[in-house]
């Protein structure tokens, strides 16, 4: 069956420090990988995604992900976290067969930033 | 260019009741995907339409939930005779019909059944 597991339900670290957000995936093929936040009572904003080609991938607010097909991992990393990144971050796939599909989401990992 | 709308934001219902959550997708997109978030979960998927087609409703409880895209008009997600468990946010997302092209999503809906 098709998942994506988040292994860190809380991760806290202090403004400024980096960060590293994991994600793994059990797929038959490599998927559609994408990162997504959500702050408290809010929708979802795309971070990032990947369909194919570099492994690294540059999104928005200064994050980025690599994909490693060898450890069937997506991981987000941002160098220098700010205040303003706390919030639920979600790990998300869907098959690559060429069609629009449904999402699977990981259990989300909630990020607390300290001054 | 509006985002993908949902209304209402919040909705109390007493259980049996019955509720209706509407989604209007960005302009352009002709995919539907409706999502639930239990408290403290992640999203699960529910139901995806196109206009007038439901394509995967593989996420859908088989009771007193049902899904809608007409020809005119928002997506339409009914849930009939409402329980507590039914609390939750439901997100609406839209994307074109093509791969490579990302799911945005709405604000959501806070369903609270008392």
């Amino acid at each position: 069956a098709q998942s994506v597991t988040q292994p860190d339900i809380h991760i806290t670290v202090s403004e400024g420090a980096s960060l590293e957000l994991r994600c793994n995936y059990s797929y038959g093929a490599t998927p559609y990988l994408f990162w997504y936040v959500q702050s408290p009572g809010q929708g979802l904003q795309l971070l990032l995604k990947y369909f194919s080609g570099d492994t690294l991938v540059q999104g928005i607010k200064g994050f980025e992900a690599e994909f490693k097909r060898s450890q069937s991992s997506f991981n987000l990393r941002k160098p220098s976290v700010h205040w303003s990144d706390a919030a639920e971050y979600f790990c998300a796939g869907r098959p690559n067969d060429g069609t629009a599909s449904k999402l699977t989401f990981g259990t989300g990992t909630r990020l607390q930033v300290t001054l | 260019n509006a985002g993908v709308m949902q209304n209402p934001r919040h909705l109390v219902r007493r259980r049996g009741q019955e509720a209706r959550l509407r989604c209007s997708p960005m302009k352009g997109h002709s995919h539907v995907y409706w999502y639930r978030q239990l408290p403290e979960e992640g999203l699960k998927f529910m139901v995806y339409l196109q206009k007038e087609n439901i394509i995967d409703e593989s996420g859908m409880p088989k009771e007193r939930f049902s899904a809608e895209f007409p020809k005119e008009g928002p997506s339409i997600l009914r849930i009939q005779q409402v329980v507590r468990g039914d609390s939750a946010a439901y997100f609406c997302a839209s994307s074109t019909e093509y791969a490579y092209n990302e799911q945005f999503f709405g604000p959501g809906t806070r369903l609270t059944v008392l």
